[in-house]
């Protein structure tokens, strides 16, 4: 089955480093999306893509978080400086658009804690 | 804008009982529904869609009528097991492919 594949699963860092999340969408679909979970705020949308390009990043704290695609099969979502607030799940998704129903499929997700 | 409301969990029920989770939705245009799952310490899955009124989307013994009337989109199941424990997130993705807008997620509790 293809499958959104996200790194690293776990992730526990220091306030202050840097982390790299990684996405590697599903072979042939041309948008990909960044979402934030947690307890209190729920599924938040961070930021997404069409064709490589940014569509939409509103969601995501402009100071510190950074979002990419250095080519189709790549995404990667950078936090620096990390913050214990930041501690959450961090998934990925991606979808055909144009495809019937819009449907995204989501990767397991990135669960980092910063300490 | 496009919103999605769930009702607030958990639900608690036991194996063989009858699900209904409530979804109701605003939005304009003519978006597609969805319903997503989550297991414990995993991702996402997509459960089952609908993308026009009238429409049943249907999967693994669950089922949603896209009800334009009502603005709802109600997940049910007959017979829960408990294997479905789990949490649900009802989404809207409007026309043009734009970003999906979930719910706060519904958690069912099964018990044997």
């Amino acid at each position: 089955d293809a499958r959104v594949t996200q790194t690293p699963r776990d992730k526990v860092t220091e306030m202050g480093q840097e982390v790299t999340m990684r996405c590697q969408p599903i072979l042939g679909h041309n948008t990909v999306f960044w979402y934030r979970q947690t307890m209190m705020q729920g599924l938040e949308l961070l930021a997404y893509f069409r064709n490589r390009a940014p569509l939409d990043d509103s969601g995501m704290p402009k100071d510190r978080f950074s979002a990419e695609m250095p080519d189709a099969t790549l995404a990667t979502l950078k936090i620096q400086p990390s913050e214990p607030r930041d501690s959450a799940v961090y998934f990925c998704a991606s979808g055909l658009a144009g495809s019937s129903g819009n449907t995204i499929y989501f990767g397991e997700g990135s669960w980092l804690t910063v300490v | 804008g496009n919103s999605v409301t769930q009702m607030e969990g958990p639900v608690t029920l036991s194996e063989e009982a009858f699900l209904t989770i409530n979804c109701t939705y605003t939005a304009t245009g003519y978006p597609s529904l969805f319903w997503y799952v989550q297991y414990p310490g995993e991702g996402l899955q997509l459960l089952l869609k609908a993308t026009k009124a009238d429409d049943k989307g249907s999967n693994k013994g669950f089922e949603a009528t896209y009800r334009k009337e009502t603005t709802s989109f109600h997940l049910e199941k007959g017979s829960v097991q408990v294997s479905d424990s789990a949490v649900y997130f009802c989404a809207l993705g409007n026309t043009g492919f734009q970003k999906l807008v979930f719910g706060t997620g519904t958690r069912l509790l099964v018990s044997p």
